[in-house]
């Protein structure tokens, strides 16, 4: 069964730290993607990357970053910098097809709490 | 450009009650849509998914069920509410039968059974 952890449930860091997240998967599959998603206090999940298992080249997006290595079935989130508005929980999710009517299923972690304090 | 609608934003509920939660979808056609329940903490949980009108499939049997009446309209309903039924709510889209794409969420509807 597919399966994404989280295993840190809240980290908490000072304005302009530099903070990991960390997401381990499994998965049986070969051909399969990853995501993340940021859920601010207003509850609303935020797409933020996807990630196809053949693509391992890690991928920058602003302060954001994110570092898949398949060799250890990770998927970290590097935020450089931080600020108070990147408080939220973040979750990592791992894609599970359905084959029978075309959809696709997200696995998702538990999810990590970030604050950023001022 | 796509957008996603779910209301009510806030419900509040007596046990036993009947529920009626609501979600559109704008600018896409035939989408996938599912309904996910986020209990108190975190963490989601698919309940339902629909890739065409009228078709669902229940990821966890429950007092809820999920209809799809028109293309981009999806609902999530209970004859009688559980305590444990309070939570929150999240309406999502994919595009139709494009592998692996990402889900776009709602809003969401927070729920309080009391």
């Amino acid at each position: 069964a597919q399966k994404v952890t989280q295993a840190q449930t809240e980290i908490s860091v000072v304005e302009k730290e530099d903070v990991t997240l960390d997401c381990v998967y499994e998965t049986r599959d070969t051909t399969y993607y990853l995501f993340w998603y940021k859920q601010p206090p207003s509850g609303e999940l935020v797409f933020l990357i996807r990630r196809n298992s053949f693509d391992e080249q890690n991928e920058i997006s602003g302060r954001y970053s994110w570092n898949f290595q398949k060799s250890t079935s990770s998927f970290n989130f590097t935020i450089t910098a931080s600020q108070v508005v990147d408080s939220a929980v973040y979750f990592c999710a791992l894609s599970e097809a359905f084959y029978q009517g075309g959809s696709e299923k997200l696995v998702f972690g538990k999810g990590t709490k970030l604050t950023v304090n001022p | 450009s796509q957008t996603i609608h779910q209301w009510p934003a806030t419900l509040v509920q007596p046990v036993g009650s009947p529920l009626s939660l609501e979600c559109t979808v704008e600018g896409t056609s035939n989408p996938n849509l599912y309904w996910y329940r986020q209990a108190a903490g975190r963490g989601l949980q698919l309940l339902f998914y629909s890739v065409g009108i009228g078709q669902i499939s229940s990821e966890v049997p429950q007092n809820l069920s999920a209809s799809r009446p028109q293309d981009r309209q999806f609902i999530l309903s209970s004859k009688k509410l559980l305590l444990s039924d309070s939570g929150f709510y999240l309406c999502a889209w994919s595009v139709d039968l494009a592998s692996y794409n990402e889900q776009f969420f709602g809003p969401g509807t927070r729920l309080t059974v009391l």
